[in-house]
Formats: C-alpha cells, sequence, structure tokens
C-alpha cells in the first residue's frame, strides 16, 4: 500500500532563515510526480512545488526548492528566505498506484517568527 | 486564485440528515475529485470523476455518492450523517484522468461540515 509520511508535526523558523520540511513515501509507481501543498488558515490548498520522478533536478521554485531522494523516497521541502506569509500546514502529496487519487501526509505545521 | 469554487462554505447538519456539498471546477477541467479533511489531518481521497463517471474510490461507504455534469459543477452527497462526518470537504479538479500523470490538482477552499 502507498503510504506517505510527515514526521514533523510542528517546525518554526525565524523571518529570513531556512527551514526543512521532511516527507517519505511508499509507492511501487515507477514514474510519478509528488507534490507539495501549503494550506494557510484560509483554507485554499496551494500548490508550492511539483517534482517529476525521473527527473534528477531537484524542482525549485523561487525561495521554495525540494530535495529528492528517490532511492530512499524522501522529498524535502526547503524554503529559503522564509517569511510571514509562508505560515501554513504544508503537505507532502504523491499519487496512488491508480494513478487516480492522491495521498497525503499528515501536515507540518510552520510557524515563522518575526 | 485556483478557479475553483465550493458552496456553501460551511454547513450545520444533525445526525441522520443528508447533506450536498457542491463544487465548481475550472473550465476544461474534466477530472473533479472529493476528499474529506479531519481536523487536523491530511485530506483523505473519497472518490474522482471523469466525465460524469465514477473514476476511482478511496475507503468510504456508498452513504457518500456524487456525481459530476456536463457544465464543470460536481456534486458530492452524504446521507445518514455520522458525527464522524465532521470535517472540511475538499474538491479538486484536474484536465488529465490520470492524476500521476498530471501536471496538478486545482483546490477549492473547502466546504465546513459540522454535524451535530
Amino acid at each position: 500500500a502507498q503510504t506517505v509520511t510527515q514526521s514533523q508535526p510542528e517546525m518554526s523558523v525565524q523571518e529570513a532563515e531556512t527551514v526543512t520540511l521532511s516527507c517519505t513515501y511508499d509507492t511501487s509507481e515507477s514514474d510519478y510526480y509528488l507534490f507539495w501543498y501549503k494550506q494557510p488558515p484560509s483554507r485554499q490548498m496551494i500548490l508550492v512545488i511539483r517534482q517529476e520522478a525521473y527527473k534528477q533536478q531537484n524542482a525549485t521554485e523561487n525561495r521554495f526548492s525540494v530535495n529528492f531522494q528517490k532511492a530512499a523516497k524522501s522529498f524535502s521541502l526547503k524554503i529559503s528566505d522564509s517569511q510571514l506569509g509562508d505560515a501554513a500546514m504544508y503537505f507532502c502529496a504523491f499519487p496512488a498506484n491508480t494513478g487516480n487519487q492522491f495521498y497525503f501526509g499528515t501536515g507540518t505545521s510552520l510557524t515563522v517568527i518575526p | 486564485e485556483t478557479g475553483v469554487t465550493q458552496s456553501p462554505t460551511h454547513l450545520i447538519k444533525t445526525r441522520g440528515q443528508q447533506v450536498t456539498l457542491r463544487c465548481s471546477s475550472q473550465s476544461g477541467h474534466n477530472t473533479v475529485s472529493w476528499y474529506q479533511q479531519a481536523l487536523g489531518q491530511g485530506p483523505q481521497f473519497i472518490f474522482q470523476y471523469y466525465r460524469e463517471e465514477e473514476n476511482g474510490r478511496g475507503n468510504f461507504p456508498p452513504r457518500f455518492s456524487g456525481l459530476q455534469f456536463p457544465n464543470y459543477s460536481s456534486e458530492l452527497n452524504v446521507n445518514a450523517l455520522e458525527l464522524d462526518d465532521s470535517a472540511l470537504y475538499l474538491c479538486a479538479s484536474s484536465s488529465a484522468i490520470r492524476l500521476a500523470a498530471t501536471d496538478t490538482q486545482y483546490f477549492g477552499p473547502g466546504t465546513r461540515l459540522t454535524v451535530l
């Protein structure tokens, strides 16, 4: 069965500093995408970044980047120059074998300290 | 903004009642998925519809049912509500049938359902 694990229920970071959120997963798929979503108090789930599993290069979107270790099935999110607006729940997600649904982790609550 | 809307924003029902939640997908998105997000948890997949047909289902009982319409709107119906059905219900639309191959899902803001 597919699983996704976020082992950090809560994290905090000083404004302008860097923080890394961890995610591990298990799948038998060989070609898939991995996603990080952000859910602020407004509840809207917003895509932060995605990684294509067959690409060795780690994805980067402005201040957000991933460290993708396919063999270890690890997909961590690094947020550089943290801003107050980054405070939110962050969910790691990946598609199931059937390709018709996503599995989400339990989330990491990120607090940004001014 | 993702272009996906949901209504109502909040809803309060009593145990045993029935509820209908609505979602309007992005134009051109033929796939819609529904998720249940309990407080403090990640979203759990309920089911997916593609071109008005159910195309995948998670571990939810038959009293959770759905409809998708040609105008990119969809519904989630829950019968015989239970206290544990209290949650945030999210819909997400996509342009591809197989989410593993698609770029992304676009989520609506959710409907907060409270069952008393």
